[in-house]
């Protein structure tokens, strides 16, 4: 099946610094990407949608001047959590869409826990 | 407003044993449905999916959901429970623009 990587898995950074995550289609081109957010023991909360040469398209209530979002190939996007502050300390998961040739199939990628200090 | 209920927080149920999940789902038009599984240090796995057609859907790993558009539900179901079932579940509502609305989940505890 269709493989969606993410890197780091883990990360611990200091408040205030800058942390890059990395979402990668290993199998697939994906023109569009997802970033969700998964707080303990709650749902997926979709973030945003990342656009393959174009900008990011955000849901309400998400900063994008905190969470930049990169779409910079057809197989990589990135979202850069900016001056991160424990409040942003949460799981971070992205997805891709793949063609399935009648509809198209979500493939997660197993996500990136980001802590705060 | 679209959104999806998943009522178990929490399920335990004995190896072996039927299992059934529920969701429903509040939604304007015909939705696409979801469930998906997600296991400690793995992605989400997709289980099964719901477009058009057959209203009771088979997927993977023994795992079936039907659904009933006047219940606004789109149930889970397996017959027989096997312990690496043990996961958390997540129902989702989606449409043709691939975005997904996620259920809280429901943690599911398989004994022996």
């Amino acid at each position: 099946g269709a493989v969606v990587s993410q890197h780091p898995s883990w990360v611990i950074c200091k408040s205030g610094t800058s942390v890059k995550i990395e979402c990668r289609s290993l199998d697939f081109q994906a023109t569009t990407m997802f970033w969700y957010r998964q707080f303990p023991k709650q749902s997926l909360m979709l973030m945003a949608t990342s656009n393959e040469g174009s900008k990011a398209t955000y849901e309400q209530g998400v900063e994008k001047d905190k969470f930049l979002i990169n779409h910079a190939s057809l197989t990589l996007s990135t979202l850069t959590v900016t001056s991160a502050h424990p409040e942003d300390s949460s799981f971070y998961i992205c997805s891709a869409p793949r063609d399935n040739g009648i509809t198209d199939t979500q493939y997660f990628g197993p996500g990136t826990r980001l802590t705060v200090l | 407003a679209q959104s999806v209920t998943q009522p178990d927080i929490h399920i335990t149920v004995s190896e072996g044993a039927s299992l059934e999940l529920r969701c429903n789902y509040s939604y304007g038009a015909t939705p696409y449905l979801f469930w998906y599984v997600q296991s400690p240090g793995q992605g989400l796995q997709l289980l099964l999916k719901y477009f058009s057609g057959d209203t009771l859907v088979q997927g993977i790993k023994g795992f079936e959901a039907e659904f009933k558009r006047s219940q606004s539900s789109f149930n889970l179901r397996k017959p027989s429970v096997h312990w690496s079932d043990a996961a958390e579940y997540f129902c989702a509502v989606g449409d043709d623009t691939d975005k997904l609305i996620f259920g809280t989940g429901t943690r599911l505890q398989v004994f022996p």
